[in-house]
């Protein structure tokens, strides 16, 4: 499959916990790799592999997978998180890069 | 610290070539593991993978753009390069260059370092 499926919007009190997931049948082989992107700017990475995170990124952010799905947790999101999240990995038969088609979290 | 920057023109004509370059700063371009990719993204729209740069100088194309894209790498400049030929309006977008670690043995493909991004505008 060459498809990444995110529901397009997802909102969030301050504070609580979000879940912004990712599902595709690539995800089966390939861990997804998630980007945070505010508006006019470049995206930026926030969770690759297994769940790691680059240097910078908060703790709050966490990664993990189960079958065809990826999940992004921002445990106690805050107003900085508020942005557009997209998901990334290689396609089923690693020849091509697809992305999700992104998330839109709104932080209350 | 690892820097990328997009250059070219902001316009082009339709049915004309866009060509981006995109400048790297802070570290090699030519060691064996190292891969460049371009991203555009349409106004209101999502991120599209372009296509992969390879240090052998292979290349990886997004299918739906391979018949128009080429993309080349100049190690001694630092540079890395993409030409989208016979444009639209479609092409309007802001189109990224990043850098990729690609660890096929792993499952992992990320890309790690972002430029800000050139916008480009196809009109006549």
């Amino acid at each position: 499959s060459s498809e990444l499926t995110q529901d397009p919007d997802v909102s969030v009190a301050l504070g609580q916990t979000v879940r912004i997931t990712c599902r595709g049948d690539s995800l089966r082989t390939y861990y997804a790799t998630w980007y945070q992107q505010k508006a006019g700017q470049a995206p930026i990475l926030v969770i690759y592999g297994k769940n790691s995170r680059p240097s910078g990124i908060p703790d709050r952010f966490s990664g993990s997978s189960s079958g065809n799905t990826a999940t992004l947790t921002i445990t106690g999101a805050q107003a900085e998180d508020d942005g557009d999240y997209y998901c990334n990995s290689r396609d089923s038969r690693g020849i091509y890069v697809i992305f999700g088609g992104g998330t839109k979290l709104t932080v209350l | 610290q690892v820097q990328l920057h997009e250059s070219g023109p902001g316009l082009v004509k339709p049915s004309e070539t866009l060509s981006l370059t995109c400048t790297v700063s802070g570290a090699s371009i030519s060691r064996i593991t190292d891969c460049w990719a371009w991203i555009r993204q349409p106004p209101g729209q999502g991120l599209e993978w372009i296509g992969n740069v390879y240090y052998s100088r292979s290349t990886s194309l997004n299918p739906s753009l391979k018949s128009r894209v080429s993309m080349s790498a100049d190690m001694s400049k630092k540079q890395f390069s993409l030409r989208l030929s016979y444009v639209t309006a479609a092409d309007t977008a802001v189109y990224f260059c990043a850098r990729v670690q690609d660890l096929e043995e792993r499952h992992m493909y990320y890309m790690d370092v972002w430029g800000k991004g050139k916008t480009v505008v196809v009109s006549s």
